[in-house]
């Protein structure tokens, strides 16, 4: 089992807004961070911190947290966006990097 | 711009010695942690361990006892030494730079991965 807990799997209509969730008793003390990963590719870091964006990645890619939960929030969400996406923190001890299982995001 | 390259064997006998390692072009290698995760085929990330400039390793408790990561500053580059590799092993291995300040902290580059394959 992880210290961070992910949807395996979630979709979304093409142009809406979609939010991936990461549990983890860590994250009332760190921020995650979060990556997408296509098939086949190195993961890309889309969001870091509390809200913050690499300038290559678009601004319909945002982040958020409250308690022990990280969301990844994509806006009006483009095909290009179906990936694999993970979170990063802490683990529950704050001395490890832990990733989350994963969440494969479906554009319908 | 930094660029994270990546290299080292790609087949291996259970029992034997993983060793990858990392260069690194461009930007500043001191002031960072550098790490190593891995992803069996069709699985998600792992977290290996890293190690900071001062040459200071951290491991993933689940891999410590089998997993030393070393560094050398003067050729920017840090490396992995994994032993008694079993199947399980297999995976794609990435090296990655962590970024960090204050509280807003990542993986921001990587290597192109590597794969490394273990069996009889």
């Amino acid at each position: 089992s992880s210290d961070l807990t992910q949807d395996p799997a979630v979709s979304v209509a093409l142009g809406q807004t979609v939010r991936i969730t990461c549990q983890g008793d860590s994250l009332r003390n760190f921020y995650a961070s979060w990556y997408q990963q296509k098939p086949g590719q190195v993961p890309v870091l889309v969001i870091y911190g509390e809200n913050n964006r690499p300038s290559e990645i678009p601004d319909r890619f945002s982040g958020s947290s409250s308690g022990t939960t990280a969301s990844l929030t994509i806006s009006e969400t483009q095909a290009e966006d179906e990936a694999d996406y993970y979170c990063n923190s802490r683990d529950s001890s704050g001395n490890h990097l832990v990733f989350g299982g994963g969440t494969k995001l479906t554009v319908l | 711009q930094v660029q994270i390259q990546q290299w080292g064997a790609g087949l291996l006998k259970p029992s034997e010695t993983l060793s990858l390692t990392c260069v690194v072009n461009g930007g500043s290698f001191s002031g960072y942690y550098w790490s190593w995760i891995r992803q069996p085929p069709g699985k998600g990330l792992e977290w290996i361990g890293e190690i900071n400039h001062s040459g200071s390793p951290n491991y993933n408790p689940s891999l410590k006892s089998r997993v030393t990561v070393s560094l050398d500053t003067s050729q920017t580059q840090f490396s992995l030494k994994m032993t008694s590799v079993t199947a399980a092993d297999t995976a794609v291995y990435y090296c990655a730079r962590w970024y960090s300040a204050g509280w807003d902290d990542g993986f921001d580059f990587w290597g192109q991965g590597t794969m490394v394959a273990v069996s009889s």
